[in-house]
């Protein structure tokens, strides 16, 4: 199975940060990576497929990059509603497998 | 609009079965992929099965195979899960997740249903 490890496991941060969320595969996964915005009591919420790519609606401060086994999560400037839970996600091959989680908190 | 509803959820004891349901609409249910992802209190996402839109290809995580069976009804638009033996450690809320297709992943979940296994 991949493993997917993310860092930090919490990040404290204000409103207007830029905020990196780094995840690292156990083995090449090419851009076969998503990453989800779960806040509490709701279901995850896609906001990047294939390492890069944002879906409809996400806004452009959000931003993917990397390929392989390392990947970063961007949100350029963090914003009230940011504050949340971001996964990532490896769908290179099944089982499909999630890194631990970043709660962005506040500072 | 698409939309995912699970439903089934329950408190029940070590050993026991419970089958959840996913109502789909909105989109081409036979046409898509289908997942159960579950989330134990205050823990983080856990894949749990996988199945093809037509049922023939099924996969399953380690923590669940032998004990869970995943299939659909393509005519009724609904997704299963039945689950046999449950444990304590089963408890959690599952979640139905659609596959948007090739090269993409998990687009579209419901709210989730809450299974709780305790004596």
């Amino acid at each position: 199975d991949i493993q997917m490890t993310q860092s930090p496991s919490t990040l404290s941060a204000s409103v207007g940060d830029r905020v990196t969320i780094t995840c690292r595969a156990s083995q090449s996964i090419s851009i076969w990576l998503a990453w989800y915005q779960q806040k509490p009591g709701k279901a995850p919420k896609l906001l990047i497929q294939k390492a890069s790519t944002l879906e409809s609606g996400v806004l452009s401060r959000f931003s993917g990059s990397g390929s392989g086994t390392e990947f970063t999560l961007t949100i350029s400037s963090l914003q009230p509603e940011d504050f949340a839970t971001y996964y990532c996600q490896q769908y290179h091959s099944y089982p499909l497998t999630f890194g631990g989680g970043t709660k962005v908190e506040i500072k | 609009e698409v939309q995912l509803v699970e439903s089934g959820g329950d408190l029940l004891q070590p050993g026991g079965s419970l089958r959840l349901s996913c109502a789909a609409s909105g989109f081409t249910f036979s046409g898509f992929e289908m997942n159960w992802v579950r989330q134990a209190p205050g823990k983080g996402l856990e894949w749990i099965s996988y199945i093809s839109g037509g049922g023939g290809n099924i996969y399953y995580a380690d923590s669940v195979q032998g004990r869970f069976t995943i299939s659909r009804d393509n005519a009724k638009n609904l997704l299963y899960l039945q689950m046999n033996n449950l444990r304590v450690e089963d408890t959690a809320l599952y979640y139905c997740a659609r596959d948007g297709g090739y090269g993409l992943t998990l687009d579209y979940w419901g709210q989730g249903t809450l299974v709780t296994v305790s004596s």
